[in-house]
């Protein structure tokens, strides 16, 4: 099965700060990536799908690019509303694997 | 719109089994595969399976696979998860997920809220 990874486990940043997470597939995948984030006491939220389409009503700070094997997740500008957990995401084929996470925090 | 809701969840005892329900509306039930997907406090999300849009198929994360079996009600627009034989490193909070279209490779554009399972004696 192919493994998702992904970098750092955790980061803080200072409001308005650019922010960058990597994520990591074992085998190319093509561009069937997402990115979830998630929130204490709610359900995880779709933010980019096929790499770098941003979901509908997410706001245009968050950008996804890469293909293939290396894929990342940008916040142009760190907000306090954007506190929360990261995941990416292979829905190329089962298993639909998520990686490990990446807490973003306000330094 | 689209809804998920999960039920089904509690307190079981290692060894027992327990049956979470996803009653789903707002969209043709038949048409879309669902999926369950797990969260163990403080840890992340972990997939665990999926049912075809047309049930002929269902996959299983390795760590269920066997335990676990996912089915569905088609006249009561409802997803069930059985899982047997649970062990403490199963209590998580469950969600039900699904897509946007029929096709089997899409992100999770819909998720509930979720189910909470604890497994303890």
């Amino acid at each position: 099965d192919i493994q998702m990874t992904q970098s750092p486990s955790s980061l803080s940043a200072a409001v308005g700060d650019r922010v960058t997470i990597t994520c990591r597939a074992s085998q190319a995948i093509s561009n069937s990536l997402a990115w979830y984030q998630e929130k204490p006491g709610k359900a995880p939220k779709l933010l980019i799908y096929g790499a770098s389409t941003l979901q509908s009503g997410v706001p245009s700070r968050f950008s996804g690019g890469g293909s293939g094997t290396d894929f990342t997740l940008t916040i142009s500008s760190l907000q306090p509303e954007d506190v929360a957990n990261y995941y990416c995401q292979k829905y190329d084929n089962s298993p639909f694997t998520f990686g490990p996470g990446t807490k973003v925090e306000i330094k | 719109q689209v809804q998920l809701v999960e039920s089904g969840g509690g307190v079981v005892q290692p060894g027992k089994s327990l049956r979470l329900s996803c009653l789903a509306s707002g969209f043709t039930f038949n048409h879309y595969p669902i999926h369950w997907v797990r969260q163990a406090p403080g840890k992340g999300l972990e997939w665990l399976a999926v049912m075809t849009y047309d049930a002929k198929k269902n996959f299983y994360a390795d760590s269920v696979k066997g335990r676990f079996t996912i089915s569905r009600d088609l006249s009561k627009s409802t997803l069930f998860l059985q899982m047997n034989s649970l062990t403490p490193q199963d209590s998580a909070l469950y969600y039900c997920a699904t897509v946007d279209t029929s096709v089997w490779s899409r992100p999770f554009h819909y998720w509930g809220q979720g189910t909470l399972v604890t497994v303890s004696s």
